[in-house]
């Protein structure tokens, strides 16, 4: 159990709607990063948050954005769901937001956009 | 850009076997590597986490090695079980992104 726990489980939207996701990181880390895995790949990283600021961004669009709160938990927000956006979507927290530090990982939360 | 690759995409053998998972790695300029275990539908569960200085990492009945120099890893999973049925991912972080780059991984079943 790695204490990481993600909100909801699973989500179905309709494309065009908003949705956010939420996640609170393991006690005592203060960085969280967001990854979207669609089926069959591997994990893609989204974005990072470090003691609330965003410390980092992988190749998505504007419409994908997030907070970090001043517990350390985490949301990520989509906006105008399109259909490619179905997918597991990771949330990883860490000690630090040092490249050699190890991300612990959530359950996921599933998205369907229909 | 750094690229993650692992091979088999898939495997499936008999229980007690020995077996090897294979991960490559284009860029040599990581900082660490990690590998992971991810149920069907479920988060990832970190297995071993190998820092660039090091050669070798063990867990029970798994050892994962890293030869950076020519940019690969394998997992060895010593008497598989049927409960190692997953898929297995491996990720490095790299000096230009700072960030896990993962492969596609290896969806291993171990039958009875």
């Amino acid at each position: 159990e790695t204490g990481v726990t993600q909100s909801p489980t699973h989500l179905i939207k309709t494309r065009g709607q908003q949705v956010t996701l939420r996640c609170s990181s393991q006690s005592g880390h203060n960085t969280v990063s967001w990854y979207q895995q669609a089926l069959g790949q591997g994990p893609q990283f989204i974005f990072q948050y470090y003691r609330e600021e965003e410390n980092g961004r992988g190749n998505f669009p504007p419409r994908f954005s997030g907070l970090q709160f001043p517990n350390y938990s985490s949301e990520l927000n989509v906006n105008a769901l399109e259909l490619d956006d179905s997918a597991l979507y990771l949330c990883a927290s860490s000690l630090g937001a040092g490249p050699a530090t190890e991300a612990f990982f959530g359950q996921g939360t599933r998205l369907t956009v229909v | 850009k750094q690229e993650v690759t692992q091979i088999p995409a898939a495997l499936s053998v008999p229980e007690g076997e020995n077996l090897v998972l294979n991960c490559s790695f284009t860029d040599s300029a990581i900082y660490n590597l990690q590998w992971f275990r991810q149920d069907p539908g479920k988060g990832l569960t970190s297995l071993l986490l190998i820092q660039s200085s090091q050669r070798e990492q063990t867990s029970g009945r798994l050892n994962a090695s890293l030869d950076k120099s020519s940019g690969r890893s394998t997992l060895y999973i010593a008497a598989s079980q049927p409960g190692d049925s997953a898929t297995y991912l491996c990720a490095v972080v790299s000096y230009n992104t700072d960030k896990l780059i993962f492969g596609t991984g290896t969806r291993l079943q171990v039958f009875p």
